[in-house]
């Protein structure tokens, strides 16, 4: 079974743009999770989607938005970039959510500049 | 909100010997308990985890025990190798058993395992 798939790798972008991050799930996982690991911060919840919902949110500003598809694959956009959002982005899916049993992807990192 | 406090950060033991990290949690609702390895690079590997209605929990060589009353729980690995050499990460979450759970995985700050030849 394929594992948790999250696309692209590495980004670089420049202050005040936006990016989409993606993420696909292990196949029968209808749960997605988001989160940022940062040095300083650790690793942070950024959000949960189930079944196109948004279950659960983490204490980010709204400028993080995220959306789920029918296939259970997952978009993350964070709007108006900033220096303090470098981080790697991680996705987890979990086959009943609630965040029991989450896999992770091996995240993307963006770098703002 | 649950705060998880881990220790040791860097934790060096020579090879053969075991390894123990342990994780403090604040919040008496919390009832899930999994533990994640971090290698170089990847994401965070999933390699044990323990429920609230359950003391202790082994798997091969890595074992966790969860202490309800105190709020702690912990990692114990045996027989360390090279390859167990990564970052741990304890981490506590409130399923709320319906399929839906409250406010994602808190993690601790991570323990450096070093494993020395």
């Amino acid at each position: 079974k394929a594992g948790v798939t999250q696309t692209p790798r590495y980004l670089i972008k420049t202050r005040g743009q936006q990016v989409t991050l993606s993420c696909s799930p292990i196949s029968g996982h209808r749960s997605v999770s988001w989160y940022q690991q940062t040095p300083g911060q650790g690793l942070q919840f950024l959000f949960e989607y189930f079944s196109e919902t948004q279950r659960n949110k983490g204490n980010f500003p709204g400028r993080f938005s995220g959306r789920q598809f029918s296939n259970s694959r997952s978009e993350m956009n964070v709007s108006t970039l900033e220096l303090g959002d470098s981080a790697l982005y991680l996705c987890a899916s979990s086959p009943r959510g609630g965040h029991t049993e989450a896999f992770f992807g091996q995240g993307t990192r963006l770098t703002v500049v | 909100g649950e705060n998880v406090e881990q220790h040791p950060s860097t934790l060096s033991v020579q090879e053969g010997d075991s390894a123990v990290i342990k994780c403090t949690y604040s919040d008496s609702a919390s009832n899930y308990f999994p533990w994640y390895k971090q290698e170089l690079g990847k994401g965070p590997q999933l390699i044990i985890d323990i429920r609230s209605n359950v003391g202790e929990k082994k798997d091969q060589r890595i074992a966790v025990t969860l202490n309800k009353t105190a709020k702690h729980f912990s990692l114990h690995i045996t027989e360390t190798q090279p390859e167990d050499s990564a970052v741990y990460f304890c981490a506590a979450s409130i399923n709320l058993g319906s399929g839906g759970g409250a406010d994602g995985l808190t993690f601790g700050k991570g323990t450096h395992l070093i494993i020395q030849p």
